[in-house]
């Protein structure tokens, strides 16, 4: 079945700065990419998404961009802000039975003031 | 409220109890699932419904039962739980199982004593 590693388990930056989070997978037929922001106590939530026809996605300061050939994708958030503080976690649909998603371990963002 | 929505938001018992988690969702979808979040691991699929109708048990052990009595309503029944069982639970919906967009509860917070 479809394995997401993801990169860094942590991360902390200064406000203003840039985050860039990152995940492989294993299945090459995997299609459907989305990445979950889940703060403190609060539910994860979709933030971007992208497929597997897209190269790259932009909304605001998050971007999301997927290099089929080496199976990874990454999250970029530019001029990060404290409210970006939270834990990530990217997912990939492979091309199993029931197409599910399958979960990254997740990166905790802190941003700095 | 709109969405999914989960009680209890918190619970503890003891290894020998039988207690029970709900979820509601209130935005038409189709599919249902319930997820384990365990601290430094991935969010790991535990069940799936889709119109009511189990599509995938993924090796959960039988003190997990599931219910899905209609496509707005699902319980999780929990009966002689370990203390590693201990972790968030969370709910999540989509529209069809083919996994778009998840919609997730707030989860409940499960110690197992």
């Amino acid at each position: 079945g479809e394995n997401v590693e993801q990169h860094p388990s942590t991360l902390s930056v200064q406000e203003g700065d840039s985050a860039v989070i990152k995940c492989t997978y294993s299945d090459s037929a995997s299609n459907y990419f989305p990445w979950y922001k889940q703060e403190l106590g609060k539910r994860p939530q979709l933030i971007i998404d992208i497929r597997s026809n897209v190269g790259e996605k932009k909304d605001q300061r998050i971007a999301v961009t997927l290099n089929k050939t080496a199976k990874h994708f990454s999250l970029h958030i530019t001029e990060t802000q404290p409210e970006d503080s939270a834990v990530y976690f990217c997912a990939a649909r492979g091309n199993n039975a029931g197409n599910m998603l399958t979960f990254g371990g997740g990166t905790r963002l802190m941003v700095k003031p | 409220e709109t969405g999914v929505t989960q009680t209890p938001r918190h619970l503890v018992m003891g290894m020998t109890n039988k207690k029970s988690l709900k979820c509601e969702q209130h935005l038409g979808h189709n599919a249902m699932y319930w997820y384990k979040q365990s601290a430094k691991k991935p969010l790991e699929l535990m069940f799936v419904y889709n119109f009511k109708e189990q599509t995938e048990n993924n090796s959960v052990p039988s003190r997990f039962s599931p219910e899905c009595p209609n496509s707005s309503h699902l319980f999780l029944h929990l009966h002689t739980l370990q203390p590693e069982d201990s972790a968030l639970y969370l709910c999540a919906s989509s529209l069809r199982t083919t996994n778009e967009k998840l919609f997730f509860g707030s989860g409940t917070q499960l110690s197992v004593l």
